[in-house]
């Protein structure tokens, strides 16, 4: 079965400074894709990042950027210039498209990050 | 804003009744998933529906049902309610059966059992 682990419970980091945060995921598939998720106060799921594991090259967006290692199955995502709207709760995820996690998202426990003034 | 549509946002309920969540997939979509986030379970995925019909279960209790309807809306039925159900209920839609891009999540529904 496909699991995610989030190691980190709770993090913070000052404004402006980077903050890099963990992920771990077991399958035994090979055609399988990886996300980040935000959720705010809002409560609201917002996707951060999305790397697909046939494609080598880290994905990033803006101010966010991963660390995708598949042979050791680590995902991990960091946040350059951190902003005080950055404080939220992270969820990676992952998703094969068929068998396994019937095209459904697996999400770990989550890593509260609080961004300090 | 995502698109997505749920109510109510929050339900206060005892133990032993029913209740219903509904969700609104965004202008388009054909799927809508319900994932439930509890303190103890984390966010686990419910039941999937592509086009009225259910294209995937997974930790679904057999208490709770659900069913999307032919305007594409979808409810989510509780039923038997105990304390351990109380939770934040998500629902998300995509435009195809088997999406690998984003997913649009709605506000939840704070299910609060008493």
């Amino acid at each position: 079965a496909q699991t995610v682990t989030q190691s980190q419970p709770e993090m913070s980091v000052q404004e402006a400074e980077t903050v890099t945060l963990s992920c771990t995921y077991d399958t035994s598939e090979n055609n399988y894709y990886l996300f980040w998720y935000k959720q705010p106060p809002s409560r609201q799921m917002i996707l951060v990042i999305r790397q697909e594991a046939y494609k080598q090259q880290n994905a990033t967006e803006n101010r966010f950027s991963v660390n995708f290692q598949k042979a050791a199955k680590s995902f991990s995502l960091k946040i350059s210039d951190s902003q005080l709207g950055d404080t939220a709760m992270y969820f990676c995820a992952f998703m094969t498209p068929y068998g396994g996690s019937q095209g459904n998202l697996i999400f770990g426990k989550g890593t509260k990050l609080s961004v300090k003034p | 804003d995502s698109g997505v549509t749920q109510t109510p946002k929050h339900l206060i309920t005892a133990t032993g009744q029913r209740v219903t969540l509904r969700c609104s997939p965004r202008s388009g979509d054909l799927s809508v998933y319900w994932y439930q986030q509890s303190l103890d379970q984390g966010l686990q995925f419910l039941i999937q529906y592509y086009n009225g019909e259910e294209r995937a279960k997974g930790n679904i209790l057999e208490r709770f049902s659900a069913q999307q309807f032919p305007d594409l809306h979808s409810e989510l039925n509780l039923s038997s309610l105990e304390l351990g159900d109380s939770a934040l209920y998500f629902c998300a839609s995509s435009v195809a059966k088997v999406y690998t891009g984003e997913l649009f999540f709605g506000e939840g529904s704070r299910l609060t059992v008493l």
